[in-house]
């Protein structure tokens, strides 16, 4: 599975935008990228995935650029429970198993 | 409420001793996997069962060990335990796997937190 780089920390307002990055630069053609959050310890919670167009549900955007080599998940109007640590996965089709990065911690503050 | 159920919620024991941990994947699904997370470290992949069968191995210890039951249901036993053990202990399960199989999310139980003293 592709490598991927996130930042390790970020803040946001809240009921602004949150856009979160990530880059998987080695990404191949058949890998989804997948993101997930963790909130304060809590079990990982599903949030998006897509191949290679943009996907949109009713918890956020996920935006893949055109060569594939970094998306964006956007959280349209961040609350204070969006804080959280976001996970950003490269998972090919058929793998099994989701390897978990270090994740950016997402600050939302009032 | 991802549908995924683990038990116990916490669970305290002396080291050298042995614990399993139990995890109720959601109705119809037929992967669970198995991941460790320590204070100081991320989610360690540790195993992956599909319909009772064993299919990937991460960084599983060898005095851990896991089963998958015909009524889907895992087990993840830890013996000989040591103080290191001590982490959050997920489980996830989900519908598909498999070469052509439309990758679907994986939903996570809300841990069991092993304290070993």
């Amino acid at each position: 599975d592709a490598k991927t780089t996130q930042p390790t920390s970020m803040d946001c307002a809240e009921g602004r935008a949150a856009n979160l990055p990530c880059n998987h630069s080695t990404i191949s053609g058949n890998e989804y990228v997948y993101w997930y959050r963790q909130i304060h310890s809590q079990g990982p919670q599903y949030i998006i995935h897509g191949l290679k167009n943009n996907e949109t549900n009713e918890m956020a955007s996920l935006i893949i650029t055109e060569d594939r080599k970094s998306s964006t998940l956007i959280l349209p109007h961040a609350t204070l429970r969006d804080t959280a640590v976001y996970y950003c996965i490269v998972r090919g089709l058929g793998t099994d198993k989701l390897i978990f990065g270090t994740g950016t911690r997402l600050q939302v503050f009032p | 409420d991802s549908g995924v159920t683990q038990t116990p919620k916490h669970l305290i024991t002396a080291t050298g001793q042995r614990v399993t941990l139990r995890c109720s994947p959601r109705s119809g699904d037929l992967s669970v996997y198995w991941y460790q997370q320590s204070l100081d470290q991320g989610l360690q992949f540790l195993i992956h069962y599909y319909n009772g069968e064993e299919r990937a191995k991460g960084n599983i210890l060898e005095r851990f060990s896991a089963q998958q039951f015909p009524d889907l249901h895992s087990e993840l036993n830890l013996s000989s335990l040591e103080l290191g053990d001590s982490a959050l202990y997920f489980c996830a399960s989900s519908v598909s796997f498999g070469q052509g199989v439309m990758n679907t999310e994986a939903f996570f139980g809300q841990g069991t937190r092993l304290t070993v003293v």
